[in-house]
């Protein structure tokens, strides 16, 4: 089975930092997405990780333990525009379908 | 260049209809995928075509759904007697095949919102 679990909702300040944690129980892990999702809209790729480590992409970066069945999405200085849905996402060796959490609702406020 | 495309981008049924949701995927995308997403929750997975072949459709929630990709391109969606809980928004995603076989970044059209009445 698996279990992808994130925060329901975060609540950050214009121009701050914040900090959006995935924890899974995947067997079979193979690899972890972020994805960004304005409401009513599609699901944007945001980031993707299959080996242990930070990777860097402008203001947003993501973290990958594969050990601990951890990532995060870092999301620096924060813009209004930034208010989202951020949804995790695994994939399997075994099988190309992407399994996502809930979703933390993100609200940037000035 | 273009994107995913699903139309219609709305859908109201009453229930027992049968709908149809259309998804145009990126050129040249192998990978085709449908995935239902309730409202405030993540998308749940559907099925997965690799060109015409229907390789996974182990999400299908019952009978009366159904999918095809005749062709390895357009693929449609079918739910047959719509009932008040297949009120969803219906997202596909397409992907290029990597070398050994898996599947890269998936990329998602706007998806179709049904509301069964």
């Amino acid at each position: 089975g698996q279990n992808i679990d994130q925060p329901t909702e975060m609540t950050a300040t214009e121009g701050a930092i914040v900090q959006i944690n995935c924890t899974y129980q995947t067997s079979g892990f193979n690899g972890l997405f972020w994805y960004q999702q304005h409401a009513g809209e599609a699901p944007t790729f945001l980031s993707y990780n299959v080996l242990d480590g930070l990777e860097e992409k402008g203001r947003f970066s993501s973290f990958l333990s594969r050990s601990k069945g951890y990532s995060y999405l870092l999301l620096k200085e924060l813009q209004m525009k930034d208010s989202a849905s951020y949804l995790c996402a695994v994939t399997r060796n075994a099988g190309n379908m992407l399994t996502f959490g809930g979703g933390t609702r993100l609200m940037v406020k000035p | 260049g273009a994107g995913v495309s699903q139309s219609p981008r709305y859908k109201v049924a009453k229930r027992g209809q049968d709908v149809a949701l259309r998804c145009d995927p990126i050129s040249g995308h192998v990978s085709l995928f449908w995935y239902q997403q309730a409202l405030g929750q993540g998308p749940e997975f559907l099925t997965y075509f690799q060109n015409e072949a229907q390789l996974d459709k182990s999400g299908l929630p019952s009978d009366r759904f159904f999918a095809e990709r005749p062709e390895g391109s357009v693929s449609t969606l079918k739910i047959q007697r719509t009932q008040q809980e297949d009120s969803a928004v219906y997202l596909c995603a397409s992907s290029h095949v990597r070398e050994g076989g898996s599947t890269d970044t998936q990329y998602f059209g706007p998806g179709t919102r049904l509301t069964v009445l």
